[in-house]
């Protein structure tokens, strides 16, 4: 059975710090890795996604993720951290292209100006 | 303009009666789904559909029920079997490829 741990549930930085947004995945095959982010009564929106081609994974609106098999896992980061950024980040993992997705309980990112 | 719609954006209900909420696509996606929202629990999902006429339960069914007549439409139906509805319901659809992609959500609330 697959999980996704995303520990914490707040996370607050500065405008202009850096972005770190912590996922860990247990996962029996290699897994497909996603990050979606969700703004206040919003839908999700796909961020980035690794699918077993190049470990680090740039993204929409300056994020990347780095895959790393021996840690398990696959933080989000971001060098500045801007106002926009304020929202919902869920990780999630898949085991391949036409499986369920499972999520994790997601992160809450504030922007402090 | 393509995209996954949902309506209506809120509903409320009076606990005893079944609601229904509507998700369509016009992407041309086979396969769609509904997901529950809950604050601090992530997204669970409820059922899911991979091509029409056809679909399973997730996690968390009960008290939930859906149908797959069309490609481009998959309803969810709250009945008053589910004690504790109110929540925040999204639908997503995919193409034959890994990524899911999300409406924009109803919010139910139990009155």
């Amino acid at each position: 059975a697959q999980s996704v741990t995303q520990l914490g549930s707040h996370v607050s930085v500065s405008e202009g710090a850096l972005v770190l947004l912590r996922c860990n995945y247990s996962s029996s095959v290699p897994p497909y890795l996603f990050w979606y982010v969700q703004y206040p009564n919003q839908g999700l929106q796909l961020l980035l996604k690794y699918t077993s081609a190049a470990t680090l994974v740039k993204g929409i609106n300056g994020f990347e993720a780095e895959f790393k098999k021996s840690e398990t896992s696959f933080h989000l980061t971001k060098p500045s951290a801007h106002m926009s950024d304020a929202a919902e980040y869920f990780c999630a993992t898949s085991t391949g292209a036409n499986s369920k997705l499972t999520f994790g309980k997601g992160i809450t990112l504030s922007v402090r100006p | 303009d393509g995209g996954i719609t949902q309506s209506p954006k809120y509903l409320f209900r009076k606990e005893g009666q079944n609601v229904t909420l509507s998700c369509e696509q016009n992407l041309n996606h086979d396969a769609m789904y509904w997901y529950r929202q809950d604050p601090g629990q992530g997204l669970r999902l409820i059922y899911y559909s991979q091509i029409v006429n056809d679909f399973q339960k997730g996690d968390i069914a009960e008290g939930y029920s859906v149908s797959r007549e069309k490609k481009e439409s998959f309803p969810l139906t709250v009945t008053s079997a589910q004690k504790n509805p109110t929540a925040f319901y999204l639908c997503a659809s995919r193409l034959n490829t890994d990524t899911q992609y999300f409406g924009p959500g109803t919010r139910l609330t139990v009155l």
